[in-house]
């Protein structure tokens, strides 16, 4: 069974600043899927980035980047420029390949405060 | 990107009760859909996977005969809570995996909050 691992329960960070997001995983499965989701306080899941295991690049999307490495099962969430709106939990999940029934494992989360 | 409509966002009920929570697939169509309880400060916990015209799979210690799930076409699943206990009171979370494009993202609704008093 898949488990994921997020060490840090809370951060903060300052605004403009930058912060990091840790996510360690385990899996026996070569391919798979790596998430970040972000819920805001309206509890709203939203998807924040997405990284396939057989990419070697690391995805980033805006002010949003990872820092995925394989071998160590590590999958960190850079946010650069920290804003207001970024105050929310963070989920780290893990995914197999699409098969008809294939749940998302999250992590506990981390909940980050952005301060003015 | 694709939308997933849940009703209601909140809910309030007697104690005996029972209450349905659907969850639709707007723009796409969704072979998969499934159902996440997230207690306060906590993470998403699986309750089942739905997949279309079968029979829910449901995780262990997740009582079938409380949680009904049904998935009736490829845009619609429902969860239905029976006899609902003041313990069911939570926030209720679906997603669903489309049939075409991208099968590996799913996109989540906003949730139900289920107060049962």
């Amino acid at each position: 069974a898949q488990t994921v691992t997020q060490s840090q329960p809370e951060m903060s960070v300052q605004e403009a600043e930058t912060v990091t997001l840790s996510c360690t995983y385990d899996t026996s499965e070569s391919n798979y899927y790596l998430f970040w989701y972000k819920q805001p306080p309206s509890r709203q899941m939203i998807l924040v980035i997405r990284q396939e295991a057989y990419k070697q690049q690391n995805a980033t999307e805006n002010r949003f980047s990872v820092n995925f490495q394989k071998a160590a099962k590590s999958f960190s969430l850079k946010i650069s420029d920290s804003q207001l709106g970024d105050t929310a939990m963070y989920f780290c999940a893990f995914m197999k390949p699409f098969s008809g029934n294939t749940p998302l494992v999250f992590g506990k989360g981390t909940r980050l405060s952005v301060i003015a | 990107g694709a939308v997933v409509s849940q009703h209601p966002s909140w809910v309030i009920c007697k104690s005996g009760t029972s209450v349905k929570i659907e969850c639709r697939s707007l723009d796409f169509q969704a072979t998969t859909m499934f159902w996440y309880r997230q207690f306060p400060k906590q993470s998403l916990m699986l309750m089942a996977t739905s997949n279309e015209g079968s029979k829910a799979t449901y995780e262990q210690g997740v009582e079938k005969d409380k949680f009904l799930i049904n998935h009736a076409s490829l845009t619609l699943s429902t969860l239905t809570v029976t006899s609902a206990h003041p313990e069911d009171s939570s926030f209720y979370i679906c997603s669903a995996a489309g049939t075409s494009g991208d099968q590996n993202i799913q996109y989540f609704g906003a949730g139900t909050r289920l107060s049962v008093l």
